[in-house]
């Protein structure tokens, strides 16, 4: 089972609002990554869990703040967004047990900012 | 400092003809290189990896590519275009110790009836 399950799959929320994207995985990998991906756009990278730490952090506005409650689920808490972060949000996991590993994606959530 | 370039942002092929999607990297050490396809409003899949070893490397729906250290290369390809092919496809590097993939910028394959 090669699977990582994102919530919601749409979002829309207000410049003021407080929201979560949350992702789960349940393949014991113990790295897991937010990527944010603009239309007709690579994915970019936005944070790095591993073991449950944070170890990057691509430079991310502290609108968005990262939470690894354990080490199968993923959370992306958002507030005070610009329109301009409207976007698709990637979670990813990998077993970060060697190098080369596989980083297994997502469906994604969709993010609209009014 | 690692990188990946994919020449042609957009390929056209006829259904049945044979699919090449370039990818070119760099890298200061050993590259480890992957294709992820997207079909439309998903997530990425992997479609093949290259770690070690043989430098042939076969993937899913068909698809393969050969790396090719003296081209600093990564080719993709099919031999016989199908109709569920039509997708963005993302050539991605990640080097030795570090888990964070770069990726191309990305092709877009249209296959044509």
């Amino acid at each position: 089972d090669t699977e990582v399950t994102q919530t919601p799959k749409h979002l829309v929320m207000g410049m003021t609002n407080k929201k979560s994207l949350k992702c789960e995985q349940h393949m014991g990998h113990r790295a897991m990554y937010w990527y944010k991906q603009k239309a007709k756009k690579p994915p970019e990278l936005m944070f790095v869990y591993s073991y449950e730490k944070l170890s990057i952090n691509e430079s991310v506005p502290s609108r968005f703040s990262p939470e690894c409650p354990n080490s199968s689920l993923l959370n992306l808490h958002l507030h005070a967004l610009q329109p301009e972060d409207s976007a698709l949000y990637l979670c990813a996991s990998s077993p970060a047990d060697r190098v080369g590993n596989t980083i297994y994606f997502g469906e994604g959530s969709w993010l609209t900012v009014v | 400092a690692q990188s990946v370039t994919q020449l042609g942002s957009h390929v056209s092929v006829s259904e049945g003809a044979l699919v090449l999607l370039r990818c070119n990297y760099s890298s200061s050490v050993p590259p480890y290189l992957f294709w992820y396809v997207q079909y439309p409003n998903q997530g990425l899949q992997l479609l093949l990896k290259y770690t070690t070893g043989a430098t042939l490397v076969k993937g899913i729906n068909g698809f393969e590519a050969e790396f090719k250290k003296s081209e600093t290369s990564f080719h993709l390809t099919k031999p016989s275009a199908h109709m569920s092919d039509a997708a963005e496809y993302f050539c991605a590097v990640s080097n030795f110790g570090n888990e964070k993939l770069t990726f191309g910028t990305g092709t877009r394959l249209t296959i044509i009836p």
